[in-house]
């Protein structure tokens, strides 16, 4: 358990709403990672940050932005919710051990976007 | 860019078969390879790792090793269990920041 937590687990929404996640991490990492979770496509890389204000994007980062105002949340924010973004969202830390980068998981969101 | 191919699924097997997982790779430089699963209604566990070329990485009876002259990673088990059905990821990073996924394979395991 690398106390990763995601807000909210379910949630469902209309075209054209803004959405936005929360993933929530008490150990001080410093990379965290949003993917989204499709069939037949595993995960994809949306956004991560690398630090405080510091972020970079991913493989499919049209439509969502992040934010991390402090080291413990990573936020995603779905300006403008599109049916094709109906997906689940998955959380994610990155923790060196001897030298070696390894993401660990949060429990995901799953979100309908109607 | 990198990839990572795995056998299509689902895969069904019955109680103490033994197991195979196909996954192989394209990357330019010494990826690390991982295994994740994924257990209905979870998120991601990583099942294990291996960073170098002929590393071994093991856990609850799992087993891939890292074939750099294939481009491969299997993941094995010998006898599996009702309780290992799931579905298996294979993935790769260079240098840690970004992991490249397959696309999964479902396993059934049948008493």
């Amino acid at each position: 358990d690398a106390g990763i937590t995601q807000s909210p687990r379910h949630k469902v929404t209309e075209t054209g709403t803004p959405v936005t996640l929360r993933c929530h991490q008490t150990e001080n990492h410093r990379y965290m990672y949003w993917y989204r979770q499709d069939p037949g496509h595993g995960l994809r890389l949306i956004h991560y940050s690398y630090g405080v204000k510091d972020t970079d994007k991913g493989e499919v980062s049209d439509g969502y932005s992040v934010s991390r105002s402090k080291t413990e949340d990573f936020l995603l924010t779905l300006e403008s919710a599109t049916s094709s973004q109906t997906s689940v969202y998955f959380c994610a830390i990155s923790e060196s051990v001897s030298g070696q980068e390894t993401q660990y998981f949060g429990p995901g969101t799953r979100l309908l976007v109607l | 860019g990198d990839s990572v191919t795995q056998m299509e699924g689902p895969v069904t097997l019955s109680e103490e078969a033994f197991l195979t997982i196909n996954c192989t790779y394209t990357a330019t430089g010494y990826p690390s390879l991982f295994w994740y699963v994924q257990y209905p209604g979870e998120g991601l566990q990583l099942l294990l790792k291996a960073t170098k070329a002929d590393d071994k990485g093991s856990n609850k009876g799992f087993e891939a090793t890292y074939r750099k002259e294939t481009t491969s990673f299997h993941l094995e088990k010998g006898s599996v269990q009702v309780s290992d059905s799931a579905v298996y990821f294979c993935a790769l990073t260079q240098g840690g920041n970004m992991l490249t996924f397959g696309g999964g394979t479902r396993l059934m395991v049948k008493p």
